[in-house]
């Protein structure tokens, strides 16, 4: 039972244009969501996160939104960059619930030149 | 260190033998995350420590699979007689105490069973 699913396996940007990564839900009572980015050998680290009762949060280059009626969110990167080639992570929460992440499976991105 | 610290990196195992992983969590954190991410998947969540609370062991796929939270630090995830479907990458996070809290990562331990 997957309950966040990113479709994507894999994306190719050119550099300086917008990347958008796509992740869905499947459990409403979902209240947290975050993005973590990995790189190979390394363990991932936090990007962004988002509130439920918001629809939107940047953060430099870096903006998450989402759409709670059509339980889905997006990061979006712009402009991109060859550094931030790596997979990204979307991962959701419950405040109420047991206290873990529950993650997708990851989309590759990748920057080029 | 400053990070979330695990060992060993990589381990090669045959079938049958127990394994032993290790977390060093971020000092002063209470909170001790497990994840194992299989080849294509995503991560998927073993067990949670949270102070002196009983963890949450509902993520652990058999009872082959233990873990402990020594003295409220370090954690030694066992396999016992691996199987090869327990390839995969470990990985530990901790964060300051729980809930929302941001959680930071270990780089992992990539087990291989033959």
């Amino acid at each position: 039972d997957q309950q966040v699913k990113q479709n994507s396996p894999s994306l190719s940007v050119q550099e300086g244009r917008i990347s958008i990564l796509n992740c869905d839900y499947t459990n409403s009572m979902f209240d947290y969501f975050l993005w973590y980015k990995k790189y190979p050998a390394e363990g991932p680290t936090f990007l962004i996160s988002i509130s439920s009762i918001k629809d939107k949060n940047e953060d430099g280059r870096f903006t998450v939104f989402l759409n709670k009626s059509a339980k889905h969110l997006s990061l979006h990167i712009v402009p991109s960059q060859p550094g931030d080639s790596a997979v990204y992570f979307c991962a959701a929460f419950k405040e109420r619930g047991a206290q873990k992440l529950v993650f997708g499976q990851g989309t590759r991105l990748t920057i080029n030149p | 260190g400053a990070g979330v610290s695990q060992s060993p990196s990589n381990k090669v195992t045959e079938k049958g033998k127990d394994v032993e992983l290790r977390c060093d969590p971020i000092s002063g954190h209470t909170a001790l995350y497990w994840y194992r991410q299989s080849l294509g998947q995503g991560l998927e969540f073993l067990i949670y420590f949270q102070g002196n609370s009983a963890p949450d062991k509902s993520g652990l796929p058999s009872d082959r699979f233990s873990a402990e939270r020594t003295g409220g630090s370090v954690s030694t995830l066992t396999i016992q007689r691996t199987q090869q479907e327990d390839s995969a990458v470990y990985l530990c996070a901790s964060s300051l105490s729980g809930g929302k809290n941001i959680q930071y990562f270990g780089a992992g331990t990539r087990l291989s069973v033959l």
